[in-house]
C-alpha cells in the first residue's frame, strides 16, 4: 500500500511564529504536492515538486515555503504564521505525468492564534 | 485556465436512494478526471478516474463517464449506504502543451449525507 505520511494530524500555533509541516511517502515517487483544504474552497494546491530540490508555486503559495532535500520527504514552512492560514493541510504525492493516481496523507489541523 | 465546477451541496438522501453528483470542467488540453471521496476525519483517497473521452470509471457501485462533448463527469451510485457519507471531490489533471507533472484542480466538494 501506498503511504504518505504526515507528521502531525492537530497543531496550534502562535501568530508569527515558524511552522514546519513534514510529509513523508513510500513509494518512490517523483511529485509531491501541499494543498490547503477550506470549507467551500475545495483544495487550492500551495507548491508542488517534480524532483528532489525542485519546487513550483502552485495557486496560493503566499505565505507558504517549501523544502526538498530528499526525494520522499516534502516541508511546508509557514514563515510568519498569521489566522488567515488555519486551514488543514494535505500532502500528497504521485508519479510524474498526468493521469496518474495521487495520492493523500491523513492531513494537518493548523490552528494559528 | 482549468477550472471544475460541482453541484451545491450539501446532498442528503435515505439509503437506497440514487445519487447524482454532478461535475463540469474547463480545461486548455486533454485533461484526465477523477473523483476523490474524502471520509470523516481523513484524507482524500480515490474512487475513480478515466483518462479520455467516453471512459468510464467505476469503483464500489459508484460510476462516471468522461463526456467531451458536454465536458462533465458527473458521479452516479444507484443505491447508496449510510457508509457512502462523505465529502466528493471531482478534479482534472491536464495535459496542455503536452507536459504535464499531473497537477489535480479540484471542484469545492459536496457534502452526502445518507440517513437510515
Amino acid at each position: 500500500d501506498v503511504k504518505v505520511t504526515q507528521s502531525s494530524r492537530y497543531l496550534v500555533k502562535r501568530t508569527g511564529e515558524k511552522v514546519f509541516l513534514e510529509c513523508v511517502q513510500d513509494m518512490d515517487h517523483e511529485n509531491m504536492f501541499w494543498y490547503r483544504q477550506d470549507p467551500g474552497l475545495g483544495l487550492r494546491l500551495i507548491y508542488f515538486s517534480y524532483d528532489v530540490k525542485m519546487k513550483e508555486k502552485g495557486d496560493i503559495p503566499e505565505g507558504y515555503s517549501v523544502s526538498r532535500e530528499k526525494k520522499e520527504r516534502f516541508s511546508l514552512i509557514l514563515e510568519s504564521a498569521s489566522t488567515n492560514q488555519t486551514s488543514m493541510y494535505l500532502c500528497a504525492s504521485s508519479l510524474r505525468g498526468a493521469g496518474y493516481t495521487i495520492y493523500f496523507g491523513e492531513g494537518s489541523w493548523l490552528t494559528v492564534v | 485556465g482549468n477550472s471544475v465546477t460541482q453541484m451545491e451541496g450539501p446532498v442528503t438522501l435515505s439509503e437506497e436512494a440514487f445519487l447524482t453528483i454532478n461535475c463540469t470542467y474547463t480545461a486548455t488540453g486533454y485533461p484526465s478526471l477523477f473523483w476523490y471521496v474524502q471520509y470523516p476525519g481523513e484524507g482524500l483517497q480515490l474512487l475513480l478516474k478515466a483518462t479520455k473521452a467516453d471512459d468510464k470509471g467505476s469503483n464500489k457501485g459508484f460510476e462516471a463517464t468522461y463526456r467531451k462533448e458536454t465536458t462533465s463527469f458527473h458521479l452516479e451510485k444507484g443505491s447508496v449506504q449510510v457508509s457512502d457519507s462523505a465529502v466528493y471531490f471531482c478534479a482534472l489533471s491536464d495535459r496542455a502543451g503536452g507536459t504535464s507533472y499531473g497537477k489535480l484542480t479540484f471542484g469545492q466538494g459536496t457534502i452526502l449525507t445518507v440517513h437510515p
